[in-house]
């Protein structure tokens, strides 16, 4: 298995544009997580969905920012409109339930919004 | 309001001693905790687990106590190896069967020198 894929893997966009990051779960997880992490705030749960469907999206910082799960193995972020402070690496991860390992996150996708 | 805390930012220690990195947590219900390895560019990886009915998890040279009263768990690395340079994460999930929704501290730095 290639494990989970995220892309892009640097994205450097411009303040008030529209940014989507990307993520490909390992197939037959069932959950799928997107973290953001920070200096100030460490790795910090955004959402979170099951069966693709969102259980808790109460991370999510603002209206700003979306998430969707059309199908099992794809998953999107969008941040509309980006802005500097969203600056930050975003992982997405997914596990299965039960038996219970823990997850498996991707490389990331390093986002610069200058 | 952090739940979970790793208070050292950064820990160094020579190859062949021992590496303790510390965790500490605030909420009582959380019943099952993860420690995950990261390298730069990477994401983060699975190391060792530990329940809450356990006091002890031993994997190869890592190993996890809990200490349930006191909110505190610790990750001991016998003995240190170059290559276990990288950020910890300590982790945690809340009680409930179907609560896969993980906490993550803030991180430790471990360098071994050579």
């Amino acid at each position: 298995d290639a494990g989970v894929i995220q892309s892009p893997r640097h994205e450097v966009t411009e303040m008030g544009q529209e940014v989507t990051l990307r993520c490909k779960p390992i197939s037959g997880h069932d959950y799928l997580f997107w973290y953001r992490q920070t200096m100030m705030r460490g790795l910090e749960l955004l959402i979170y969905f099951n069966n693709n469907v969102p259980i808790d999206d109460s991370g999510m910082p603002e209206d700003r920012f979306s998430a969707k799960m059309p199908n099992a193995s794809f998953s999107t972020l969008k941040i509309q409109p980006s802005e500097p402070r969203d600056s930050a690496v975003y992982f997405c991860a997914s596990s299965l339930a039960g038996g219970w390992g823990g997850y498996t996150f991707g490389s990331g996708t390093r986002l610069t919004v200058v | 309001d952090q739940q979970v805390k790793q208070n050292s930012p950064s820990l160094s220690v020579q190859e062949g001693r021992i590496s303790i990195l510390n965790c500490d947590y605030t909420n009582s219900m959380f019943d099952y905790f993860l420690w995950y390895k990261k390298y730069p560019a990477e994401g983060p990886t699975f190391l060792i687990s530990i329940s809450s009915i356990k006091d002890k998890n031993e994997d190869g040279r890592f190993t996890v106590f809990l200490n349930k009263s006191a909110k505190h768990l610790s990750l001991h690395i016998v003995p240190s190896q170059p290559g276990d340079s990288a950020v910890y994460f300590c982790a945690a999930r809340g009680a409930g069967g179907s609560n896969y929704k993980l906490t993550f501290g803030k991180g430790t730095l471990l360098t071994v020198n050579p």
